[in-house]
């Protein structure tokens, strides 16, 4: 199974900051990377599907980038609502995996 | 606009097996295969398996295979996924979510979304 690390595993920041979060997976996997974002008590939303397309409805100020085994997720100004955990998640091969999350909160 | 809706909370006796469905509103799965992810708390997601409705085929991560069977009734555009032999460590939010793909090229990009409000599933004696 491919295996999928993010750093960190929480962060703090302000609203207004630039934020990224990094996800490194185990073997190349092309661009076949997503990202989600998950409140509390609720499902994840997709954020960025294929490393770097910004999914329908998802505000301008998220955008993912890297290739192979390196990616990011940037937020470029926090607002108030990003506060959440952000999952990073392969489909270049099944099983389907998914990084143990990066949890984004409040300083 | 498709939403995804799942049936209610169930507590399960160690052993025993878990049934929970996912019925897709406001249109119809298409072409599209419906996945099954679980989530234990404070954990990352986990992949089970997945089916294409529309052809009946299924396929689960390995992890889980002999163990859980998930089945699809186009009629009612409902997924089902069943668990069995369950274990302390099944107790987890079971997430259902339509899997969108983009062709590119000749290859497909696919991803999860959306994702129906989940289904706790606590095992417990």
């Amino acid at each position: 199974d491919i295996q999928m690390t993010q750093s960190p595993s929480s962060l703090s920041a302000s609203v207004g900051d630039r934020v990224t979060i990094s996800c490194r997976a185990s073997q190349s996997v092309g661009m076949f990377l997503n990202w989600y974002q998950q409140e509390p008590g609720k499902a994840p939303k997709l954020l960025i599907y294929a490393a770097s397309s910004l999914h329908s409805g998802v505000p301008s100020r998220f955008s993912g980038s890297g290739s192979g085994t390196d990616f990011a997720l940037t937020i470029s100004s926090l607002e108030p609502e990003d506060f959440a955990t952000y999952f990073c998640q392969q489909s270049f091969s099944g099983p389907y995996t998914f990084g143990r999350g990066t949890k984004l909160d409040i300083k | 606009q498709v939403q995804l809706v799942q049936s209610g909370a169930e507590v399960k006796q160690p052993g025993s097996s878990v049934k929970v469905s996912c019925q897709a509103t406001g249109g119809s799965f298409n072409s599209h295969a419906l996945t099954w992810v679980r989530q234990a708390p404070g954990q990352g997601p986990e992949w089970v398996g997945g089916i294409i409705p529309v052809f009946g085929t299924a396929n689960y991560a390995q992890k889980f295979q002999g163990r859980v069977l998930i089945t699809a009734n186009q009629p009612t555009n409902t997924v089902y996924m069943e668990l069995r032999g369950l274990t302390f460590e099944d107790t987890a939010v079971y997430y259902c979510a339509r899997q969108g793909t983009l062709p590119v090229a000749g290859i497909s990009f696919s991803w999860f979304d959306p994702w129906g409000q989940g289904t706790l599933v606590t095992v417990s004696s």
